[in-house]
Parts: structure tokens; C-alpha cells; sequence
């Protein structure tokens, strides 16, 4: 059973053009993640949720917004995708009492 | 300077082999550590914590030096299926359960 779903598996968008991926969990974890990695990179945290607590890394563009409406959802919206944003994002939940992060599958953003 | 320094590799080694791999840490804070484990174009998945004391599950061996900031992960008997990248992960405090993580040291085992 899907634990951490995210839609669509694989974007395209064109340069400038807003995106939003999607993040849905069925574990009912409070915590929330959004992942940047691109190749042969390390997953990068862009921002994470506890609750409705948003917490932004400093060196996340302004380009990069997220919105969690409930539990089960989180999103990500790149308002005016580059080039460079093209990479996969991953969502991660976690329990808030144990140390163990679930991965979703990862969005594959290509950007045209 | 990376918070999280990993070999990239590529370790190629055939079926059998002992392979080990190194992580060094900068933040001095890091709380807790781990392995996880990324088969090619999918999501991170963890492998195994890393305990102060060092820790071993089946063919896995964790050690860790808070002294050096040096994490290490040995794997015996490598099979085929170990073939994947594997990433060194830190806990840092500040948010929720925060990870930090390397860039993975790749490892392909070979018939």
C-alpha cells in the first residue's frame, strides 16, 4: 500500500510557467517534507511542515512557495520555474516521535 | 565546505567482497546519524541508524566516531542487490527532525 504518493511521477513545464507537485500521505505523520535533488546530488531540504508550522530553509528561493491544507496534503509551487529548477522532488513524512523519514517516489521536473 | 562529504565512488566489487565507505560531518551538533540506502531514480530509503557503540544488521556494520565526525558502513558478502547509491545522513536540531544529507558514494557489485 502507497504510503507517500506524489503526482504526477513526471512534469514538464515550460520556462517561466507555473508548476505545482503534489504530495499526499496516508500515514498521518505530522511532519512533512519537501526534497530539491538533482543528479548525483544530495537531496536538499527546501522547507518542512509540523502541522501547520512552516519552517523555510534560508537558502530557499523566494521562487519556491509551499502549502499544506490539511494532514494528508503538502504542495509545492514553483511560481516561475528556470532551467536550474529542473531535478526531482521528493516528499518525506515523519511521525514526529521517531527519527525515520518516508520518501515518496519523487516528482522528475523537466523544465523547457 | 559540505556539511556531509561522501566518496562518490563508483565502488566496483565483485559478488563476496568486503566494501567499506566514509562520511565526515562539520557540525559538531549533529545529533543522530544514519544510512539510507537510493536504488537509481527512485526515493531514499533508510538502511540503518548509527549508534555511538557501532551496530550491525546482517551483513551491515555502522560505526560511528563523534570524536573524528567519521561515520562508516561496512558491507560483507556483497550481492547483486546491494548495487545502489548509499547515503550518509546526519540529524541536525533546529525544525523537526531536520536531515542533512551526503550525496551518496555509489556502489555497483558485479557477477
Amino acid at each position: 500500500d502507497a504510503m507517500v504518493i506524489q503526482n504526477p511521477r513526471y512534469q514538464v513545464t515550460q520556462f517561466g510557467k507555473p508548476v505545482t507537485l503534489s504530495c499526499s500521505q496516508t500515514l498521518n505523520h505530522n511532519v512533512m517534507y519537501w526534497y530539491q535533488q538533482k543528479s548525483s546530488q544530495a537531496p536538499k531540504l527546501l522547507f518542512h511542515y509540523y502541522d501547520k508550522d512552516f519552517n523555510n530553509e534560508a537558502d530557499t528561493p523566494d521562487n519556491f512557495q509551499s502549502r499544506r491544507p490539511n494532514t494528508s496534503f503538502c504542495f509545492l509551487d514553483i511560481r516561475s520555474p528556470g532551467l536550474g529548477d529542473a531535478a526531482m522532488y521528493l516528499c518525506a513524512t515523519n511521525s514526529g516521535e521517531g527519527y525515520e523519514q518516508y520518501f515518496g517516489p519523487g516528482t522528475r521536473l523537466t523544465v523547457t | 565546505r559540505k556539511e556531509v562529504e561522501q566518496d562518490p565512488g563508483p565502488f566496483n566489487v565483485p559478488e563476496g567482497a568486503t566494501v567499506a565507505f566514509n562520511c565526515t560531518y562539520s557540525n559538531s551538533a549533529s545529533q543522530s546519524f544514519f544510512w539510507y540506502r537510493q536504488d537509481c531514480r527512485k526515493e531514499p530509503k533508510l538502511l540503518m541508524s548509527v549508534y555511538s557503540s557501532g551496530n550491525e544488521d546482517g551483513r551491515f556494520t555502522a560505526q560511528l566516531n563523534r570524536a573524528s565526525q567519521y561515520i562508516s558502513l561496512l558491507i560483507r558478502d556483497s550481492k547483486l542487490s546491494d548495487s545502489a547509491t548509499y547515503l550518509c545522513v546526519v540529524r541536525v536540531s533546529g525544525g523537526y527532525n531536520k536531515l542533512i544529507f551526503g550525496a551518496g558514494t555509489r556502489l555497483a557489485v558485479h557477477p
